[in-house]
């Protein structure tokens, strides 16, 4: 059965440095999305992706974020200057055509 | 007006009983509610949704309730068992559009056998 990949599993990161997330979606959806979850929290929406642009995203979705296609698989994410609360598990989604969301595993992101 | 409530917070039910958890929403534009499974360690897993056109869904063992006039809507476990020990998470987002999840805050469930 397809699924959603994530790379890596876990990074650790010092404050202030780039981090890039990068995520295969299943490979006929169309739309991506990227979410996170703070420890204990709930899943929370960062940004949605379809058709090599934005479609919607966050108010947590700074300019400090930005999302990238780079090539006909990957879909990455990138926070350009880590701070200490965008420690937290991010999850990237895909659409079916059923309109139903898969969730990758996720990476967890400390930074410290 | 982006909430969804969910109650309760942890949840523990022998085994063989039935978890109730509930969720209430205000946006009215929500037209899509999907549960999600989340294991320790795991991403969220897409165990059934519904539309607002039917009261009830059922799969298998899962079943969920949707009441729009009160704005809620519940998932039913029958039958519990100890591999449902998991954490819950209710969503909506509007079924156009890049249909954004807003979560519920999730329940922890625990079966005990």
């Amino acid at each position: 059965e397809p699924e959603v990949t994530q790379t890596p599993s876990h990074q650790v990161t010092q404050m202030g440095q780039e981090v890039i997330l990068r995520c295969v979606p299943i490979s006929n959806h169309l739309y991506f999305y990227w979410y996170r979850q703070i420890l204990g929290q709930k899943v929370e929406f960062l940004v949605s992706f379809y058709n090599n642009e934005i479609s919607e995203k966050s108010e947590i979705f700074d300019d400090q974020f930005s999302v990238e296609r780079p090539d006909g698989s990957n879909f990455t994410l990138k926070i350009r200057s880590t701070k200490l609360e965008d420690s937290a598990m991010y999850f990237c989604a895909s659409r079916s055509a059923a309109y139903e969301q898969y969730f990758g595993p996720g990476t967890r992101l400390t930074v410290t | 007006q982006q909430q969804v409530k969910q109650s309760p917070q942890s949840l523990i039910v022998q085994k063989g009983g039935i978890s109730i958890i509930n969720c209430a929403y205000e946006n009215t534009a929500f037209d899509y509610f999907p549960w999600y499974q989340q294991f320790p360690g795991k991403g969220p897993a897409l165990l059934i949704a519904i539309r607002p056109d039917v009261s009830e869904k059922k799969e298998g063992r899962f079943t969920i309730s949707f009441n729009k006039s009160a704005k809620q809507f519940s998932l039913h476990i029958m039958d519990s068992q100890p591999g449902d020990s998991a954490t819950y998470f209710c969503a909506a987002s509007i079924w156009q559009g890049a249909q954004k999840l807003v979560f519920g805050q999730g329940t922890r469930l625990t079966i005990n056998p």
